[in-house]
């Protein structure tokens, strides 16, 4: 149980496409979801938290015109790079965390590796 | 404010040792606390979680943590290494009534055949 799935799991793009990544909570619901950035060797840098029809709240230095967040149910988010750029290639990582006994643990799809050219 | 340290970068265990990887934490009230590992180019795996109980947590693939109050440690253990144990490995805490988790920076664990 427990598991979140993300996709696509790699995406190219020209700069100044858009890109959609989408993050799903298989087998449970998830009232708030995360989006996370993890940059090469570090740790995973925060980006939002999103519960389900309300919107999104971005962290400091987050850009939330540029990181469209929409969690519109409660199995699934989409994270979209709007006028994507070489600086945001990165791997991107959702997570979800349900309702139920299971409340208190963040449970985290696969990752998205961004390149943009 | 919330905070989570983990001293090594990177910890080197020959297999069938065991090993330590160590993180101690920062948080207002209780905290929930908890390992995760990722594998290249992965996103996270849960591992185990201390939120309240028993201060020795058991998880997957025989890995288990000890919640240290006094000292504020969970650090993260299991009794004989595997190769295939090799991964990233971070510690989170999260304080009760807090909606996010904090990460460490990651503790690299190589397993030496």
């Amino acid at each position: 149980g427990a598991v979140v799935s993300q996709h696509p799991s790699w995406v190219i793009c020209k700069s100044g496409t858009s890109v959609k990544i989408e993050c799903r909570s298989l087998d449970f619901q998830a009232t708030t979801m995360f989006w996370y950035r993890q940059f090469p060797k570090q740790s995973l840098m925060l980006m939002a938290t999103s519960n389900e029809g309300s919107k999104a709240t971005y962290e400091q230095g987050v850009e939330k015109d540029k990181f469209l967040i929409n969690h519109a149910s409660l199995t699934l988010s989409t994270l979209t790079v709007t006028s994507a750029h070489p600086e945001d290639s990165s791997f991107y990582i959702c997570s979800a965390r349900g309702g139920g006994s299971g409340t208190d643990t963040q449970y985290f799809g696969p990752g998205t590796r961004l390149t943009v050219l | 404010a919330q905070s989570v340290a983990q001293p090594e970068d990177q910890v080197n265990v020959a297999e069938g040792n065991p090993l330590t990887v160590k993180c101690t934490y920062s948080v207002s009230g209780n905290p929930y606390l908890f390992w995760y590992v990722q594998y290249p180019n992965r996103g996270l795996q849960f591992l185990l979680k201390y939120i309240t109980g028993d201060n020795l947590v058991k998880g997957s693939y025989g890995f288990e943590a000890e919640f240290n109050k006094s000292q504020t440690s969970f650090h993260l253990k299991k009794p004989s290494a595997l190769v295939s144990d090799s991964a990233l490995y971070f510690c989170a805490v999260r304080g009760a009534g807090d909606d996010k988790i904090i990460f460490g920076k990651g503790t690299r664990l190589h397993i030496l055949p």
